[in-house]
């Protein structure tokens, strides 16, 4: 059964170092998203992408993040100078893109920030 | 933003008990999704409901999407030790992104 990936599984960084997480979402998939869990807490939308633009993001989502699509199965978010409150899961998720379907996410990448 | 109220946030059950949670929120939603969490795990779907008044079920587990499009409720019937974990609703809006809305989660702990 296809399935989303995400790489790295853990990540540790320094505070106000650039990471890029990695995501292959379902390959006929269309829509893509990044959402945040800080521990012990409720999984929260970051950003969702469409045919090679952000299409909505949250307030969380502010300039220290990015998207892209650097081809035509990856899809990354890049945090640029992180924080310590950056440290989180962080879930990728994609859909079809027809009028009823859902969203599958990925096994997520737990970021630490020290 | 939505907010999705997601009720009872823990549980402890014996094995063979059935088990209720349910969601609501004071926004209208197109879609409502149950999504099951392991420790370190991204969410794995369970069941999702498109209709208002929906019923569903997918094995022991069996949702409705209410008819005022604001709630949702999760029973499991018949809990075994791998019932256990964290159980979110989630409400998916039309016309935006579809972007999902969490709740809190219903923390799951099946007792022997």
């Amino acid at each position: 059964e296809p399935e989303v990936t995400q790489t790295p599984s853990h990540q540790v960084t320094q505070m106000g170092q650039e990471v890029i997480l990695r995501c292959v979402p379902i390959s006929n998939h269309l829509y893509f998203y990044w959402y945040r869990q800080i521990l012990g807490q409720k999984v929260e939308f970051l950003v969702s992408f469409y045919n090679n633009e952000i299409s909505e993001k949250s307030e969380i989502f502010d300039d220290q993040f990015s998207v892209e699509r650097p081809d035509g199965s990856n899809f990354t978010l890049k945090i640029r100078s992180t924080k310590l409150e950056d440290s989180a899961m962080y879930f990728c998720a994609s859909r079809v893109g027809t009028s009823q379907e859902t969203q599958y996410f990925g096994p997520g990448t737990r970021l630490l920030v020290l | 933003g939505q907010q999705l109220n997601q009720s009872p946030q823990s549980m402890f059950i014996q094995e063979g008990e059935d088990v209720s949670m349910n969601c609501t929120s004071s926004s209208i939603f197109n879609t409502w999704l149950w999504y099951k969490q392991d420790p370190g795990e991204g969410p794995v779907l369970l069941i999702a409901l498109y209709k208002a008044g929906e019923l569903t079920s997918n094995g022991r587990l069996t949702a409705q999407f209410g008819i005022t499009r604001k709630d949702s409720f999760l029973n499991i019937s018949a809990s075994i030790p791998s019932d256990v974990g964290i159980y979110f609703c989630a409400g998916q809006l039309i016309g935006s992104a579809r972007q999902l809305t969490f709740g809190s989660g219903t923390q799951l702990t099946v007792l022997p």
